[in-house]
């Protein structure tokens, strides 16, 4: 699985948007963008994934460059429960292999 | 809520001594993993049951065993427990779904401390 990288911290105020990069320049042509957030020791929780289009759920949207080197994960209105550190993740299609954690970014939302 | 359960959300333990986490997938979920997640390193996979049958090992210590049971629940045993065995342990289970995006569901985890 292709490797990411993402800012170890951002804050964001409350209600407004929170965006979240993620650099992810060796990502190959079968490999999906996975998104999970954990919210302090609890269990991770799946967001969103993407291949190369656009996506958007209850929870967030992600948006892929056409390149596909580079995603953004945004939570449009943004609380206090959104405060977590979120995960980007890369791997292959039908994959059913473990997921590969880096340290992700430690997201603080702000009053 | 994930739909995954796990038990028991606190244990406490000292040195030398043998645990035994569970976990209970989602309904009809195939695939089982566990993780560990410690101060100093992070969320490490440890190790995938697919109904029944051990399918894949990351960073397992040999003291640690899994098995998943014909129901498709899962045991985690740690044997001769060290100080840093102390962790948070996650089980996380998914469908098998053929060429699918398979998603993994978390339980909350738990939280072992060896004194």
């Amino acid at each position: 699985d292709a490797k990411t990288t993402q800012p170890p911290s951002m804050d964001c105020a409350e209600g407004r948007a929170a965006n979240l990069p993620c650099n992810h320049s060796t990502i190959s042509g079968n490999e999906y963008v996975y998104w999970y957030r954990q919210i302090h020791s609890q269990g991770p929780q799946y967001i969103i994934h993407g291949l190369k289009n656009n996506e958007t759920n209850e929870m967030a949207s992600l948006i892929i460059t056409e390149d596909r080197k580079s995603s953004t994960l945004i939570l449009p209105h943004a609380t206090l429960r959104d405060t977590a550190v979120y995960y980007c993740i890369v791997r292959v299609a039908g994959s059913q292999g473990n997921l590969i954690f880096g340290k992700g970014t430690k997201l603080s939302v702000k009053p | 809520d994930s739909g995954v359960t796990q038990t028991p959300k606190h244990l406490i333990t000292a040195t030398g001594q043998r645990v035994t986490l569970r976990c209970s997938p989602r309904s009809g979920d195939l695939s089982v993993y566990w993780y560990q997640q410690s101060l100093d390193q992070g969320l490490q996979f440890l190790i995938q049951y697919y109904n029944g049958e051990e399918r894949a090992k990351g960073n397992i210590l040999e003291r640690f065993s899994a098995q998943q049971f014909p129901d498709l629940h899962s045991e985690l045993n740690l044997s001769s427990l060290e100080l840093g065995d102390s962790a948070l342990y996650f089980c996380a289970s998914s469908p098998h779904q053929r060429g699918g995006r398979e998603t993994q569901y978390f339980g909350p985890g738990t939280r072992l401390l060896v004194l």
